[in-house]
């Protein structure tokens, strides 16, 4: 069965923190995503990769920056958390050149005090 | 750029009933439409696409959704509503086969006895 795992369900970190989210995929697809899901706002892009060492702006990139060091795995990474980056974070991949879904984690949920 | 707009953040209806969630997008290209469902604490997992070929799209659990080109439209729809259906649904496009999706806010779909 296909698998996108996020190391951490849940959260809770201190204002200031740097925080590490943590992706791992085992169906060997290219492109991986990092979303941010609110009440109300429904899922906004952080940031995706194409390929290894390769990562592109989504449409809310601010506090956050992603490593991608092997095609399997996706980290999110918050620099300094701060009480506007608690929510919850989904973790998804996808084939280069496939049907367009995506196959999403179980969701990471961060809490920062 | 494209986007995504469901109409009506809550639905309520009675088990049994006919479950319509609506979703208009935008795209300046032929886009691909999907439907995910969410439940309580998982992930997103789809309920169904439309890539290209036939308009009405059958899905998991009952579920199916035409795409209406002159309308812009991708609505799901189930005929006979179950407890189980209670979830958050959200519509997403994508101008690719591949790539980021953009999603519509959600809609949280209760199911009453």
């Amino acid at each position: 069965d296909v698998k996108v795992t996020q190391s951490s369900r849940y959260l809770v970190k201190r204002t200031g923190e740097k925080v590490f989210l943590e992706c791992v995929q085992d169906m060997d697809h290219e492109n991986m995503f990092w979303y941010r899901q609110d009440p109300g706002l429904g899922l906004r892009l952080i940031y995706f990769s194409y390929d290894v060492k390769m990562k592109e702006k989504g449409d809310i990139p601010e506090g956050y920056s992603v490593s991608r060091e092997k095609k399997e795995r996706f980290s999110l990474i918050l620099e300094s958390a701060s009480t506007n980056q608690t929510s919850m974070y989904l973790c998804a991949s996808n084939q280069g050149a496939g049907t367009g879904e995506l196959f999403f984690g179980e969701g990471s949920r961060l809490t920062v005090l | 750029a494209q986007s995504v707009t469901q109409l009506g953040s809550h639905v309520s209806v009675s088990e049994g009933a006919l479950v319509l969630l609506r979703c208009n997008y935008s795209s300046s290209v032929p886009p691909y439409l999907f439907w995910y469902v969410q439940y309580p604490n998982q992930g997103l997992q789809l309920l169904l696409k439309y890539t290209t070929g036939a308009t009405l799209v059958k899905g998991i659990n009952g579920f199916e959704a035409e795409f209406k080109k002159s309308e812009t439209s991708f609505h799901l729809t189930k005929p006979s509503a179950h407890m189980s259906d209670a979830a958050e649904y959200f519509c997403a496009v994508s101008i690719t086969s591949y790539g980021k999706l953009t999603f519509g806010q959600g809609t949280i779909l209760t199911v009453h006895p």
